[in-house]
This record gives structure tokens, sequence and C-alpha cells, in this order.
């Protein structure tokens, strides 16, 4: 149990629709970053939120798009599916805005496939 | 571009033997590292951290060293043992830059 806590954990989509994917860190992280992972590949990142406001963005098109809530949980959304948005989506919390500082702790991700 | 690599995808060892992992980055600039572990259906885990103004850095039956020059990690296991199976990934933070991993495999 690492305290970061992601739900679903598997999710069936068809292409074209929209998913919504959330994450619930442990009080006082307020730092998330959102990450694809690839079925053999290693975690790509799609953007970090601190403080509710997105301070930091990978190669991601906007139908990628996030919020971060006072409460620590955040969500990611995904708009028009395309077949290859397939992957296993993490959401990793830390406790300040300096994740070397303070580390980072991934959740057990959501695993998404779309048809 | 940039990026964060692996050299190899797998690697097999005997229990008790030490595991070195590689990793290859291209970014000078980049001055923060960990290595994460990831076992099959869980999320990253992390192992062992280092900063760039340091060559070594050493914790429980783990060592990282950096080469600066050549912008090359390794990770080393010591007296691997079969909880140690599993995918590891170098990243840099806090953009999050992942290679693709290496699969080891302790085999008993």
């Amino acid at each position: 149990e690492t305290g970061v806590t992601q739900s679903p954990t598997h999710l069936i989509k068809t292409r074209g629709q929209q998913v919504t994917l959330r994450c619930s860190s442990q009080s006082g992280h307020n730092t998330v970053s959102w990450y694809q992972q690839a079925l053999g590949q290693g975690p790509q990142f799609i953007f970090q939120y601190y403080r509710e406001e997105e301070n930091g963005r990978g190669n991601f098109p906007p139908r990628f798009s996030g919020l971060q809530f006072p409460n620590y949980s955040s969500e990611l959304n995904v708009n028009a599916l395309e077949l290859d948005d397939s992957a296993l989506y993490l959401c990793a919390s830390s406790l300040g805005s300096s994740p070397e500082l303070y580390g980072y702790t991934f959740g057990s991700g959501t695993r998404l496939t779309v048809v | 571009g940039e990026s964060v690599g692996l050299h190899l995808p797998t690697l097999s060892v005997q229990e008790g033997d030490n595991s070195i992992i590689n990793c290859a980055y291209s970014n000078s600039a980049s001055d923060y590292f960990i290595w994460y572990k990831q076992e099959s259906g869980k999320g990253p885990q992390f192992i062992i951290d280092i900063r760039s103004n340091m060559d070594k850095r050493q914790g429980q039956r783990v060592t990282v060293l950096l080469n600066k020059t050549v912008k090359h990690l390794s990770l080393q296991i010591a007296a691997t043992q079969p909880g140690d199976s599993a995918v590891y990934f170098c990243a840099e933070i806090p953009r999050g830059r992942f290679g693709a991993g290496t699969r080891l495999t302790v085999k008993p």
C-alpha cells in the first residue's frame, strides 16, 4: 500500500469516447504528475500539477487534460480516445514542489484499453 | 533529441550474484536521477536517487554510480534475491524522462 490510490484499476473504452481517471494522494502531497506507460515501455510524462495549477507538460496533445483538487485528489481526462491511448496510466505524488527533495510515490495505475 | 535509455532489455542472474543495470542519458543538463523498480501489476517503486554533484550513492544492497563525462549511470544490486526480479527504470526527475526498462530475472 503506497498511499496513492488510483481508480478504476481497469477500464475498457471505445475509440472516440472520453475517459476520466482518478488519483487520490496522501494528505499534504500538493504535487501530482501523470504518466502514460505503454506495454513494454517506460512511463512517459504527461503533465504535473502543483497546488491545482498545471506547472509542466510533456509531449501530449491538448485532448489530454487534468485537474487537481484541494483535497489532494486529481483527475486525468482524455477526449476523443484513440487506439494508441491504450496503456497503463500512473499518477505520482510528492509532498512539495521539488520532488527531488521529497521523492515521488506512485500509484498502481489504471489499465486503459481502447477498442 | 533528449532521451534516457537503457542498454540491455533483459538481465538474468543467479541468486546471490551481483547485478548491474546500466542507463544512458543524453541531456547534459540533467541533474537528478532516480532508479525505480516495477513489479508486475504495480506502479514504480523508488529504489535510490543521485544528484549530479555526486558520483556514487549507496543504499541497502544497492549502489548507484553516475559518470557525467559519458552521461551514464548504473544500478548495482548486491547478493541479488528472487524478490529483486522486476523491471528497473532510470528516470530524470522532475520532468520524468524514463528509459524503456531492464527486466531483471533472478534464477534460484
